[in-house]
């Protein structure tokens, strides 16, 4: 069984301090792996994902995540946090082979504190 | 590109009415669409997956009589939610994957929220 676990339903940082919002993953074979982010009322935008090659994935927004297979962790990072991250992020895996839908973590509501 | 349109964004009905709600794909081809519900503060759970031309797949737990999907173009799916109850007061949100897609990305719609009264 595929599963996707946030561990933290809720992050707070103040505004310029790093940010790390984390995912690990267990699944039946080798993932693709995607960060989403979710504004209120609003549907999921993709900030970045990992198909393979270089383990760390550049995506929108400054943000970045480093993909540790030994760990299954796929990390979101940004160096400087803004207030207007403050929102609901996903993290999602896929499977290379098999099914195409995407397994969704439980999200983690990020806060930064002006 | 990659835009996913939604309609409506929002609805409220009454109780045994039934609610359509659209999924677009604005400027590319989806041969495969997806539809999940969330429920507040909790994750999205996938309902359906949606291919062009073909019964879409269910899954486990959720009734296909009472969420009826149709994607009759390479643009447009939608879901109907027949006889609606307030449990079924929640945020819809579809997702299309191009055709033309190396890894299968998904690409969302902003979500339709729908209340039950």
């Amino acid at each position: 069984a595929q599963s996707v676990a946030q561990p933290e339903d809720q992050v707070n940082v103040a505004e310029g301090n790093p940010l790390t919002v984390k995912c690990t993953y267990s699944v039946s074979g080798n993932p693709y792996l995607f960060w989403y982010v979710q504004y209120p009322n609003r549907g999921l935008q993709f900030l970045l994902k990992y198909i393979t090659g270089d383990n760390l994935v550049k995506g929108s927004y400054g943000f970045e995540a480093e993909f540790n297979k030994s760990q299954t962790s796929f990390h979101l990072k940004k160096p400087s946090a803004l207030v207007s991250d403050s929102a609901l992020y996903f993290c999602a895996v896929r499977l290379k082979t098999g099914a195409n839908n995407l397994f969704f973590g439980t999200g983690t509501r990020l806060t930064v504190i002006p | 590109g990659a835009v996913v349109s939604q309609h409506p964004s929002w609805v409220i009905c009454k109780s045994g009415t039934s609610v359509k709600i659209e999924c677009r794909s604005l400027d590319f081809q989806a041969t495969t669409m997806f539809w999940y519900r969330q429920f507040p503060k909790q994750s999205l759970m996938l309902m359906a997956t949606s291919n062009e031309g073909s019964k879409a797949t269910y899954e486990q737990g959720v009734e296909k009589d009472k969420f009826l999907i149709n994607h009759a173009s390479l643009t447009l799916s939608t879901l109907t939610v027949t006889s609606a109850h307030p449990e079924d007061s929640s945020f819809y949100i579809c997702s299309a994957r191009p055709t033309t897609s190396s890894y299968n990305e998904q690409f969302f719609g902003p979500g339709t929220r729908l209340t039950v009264l």
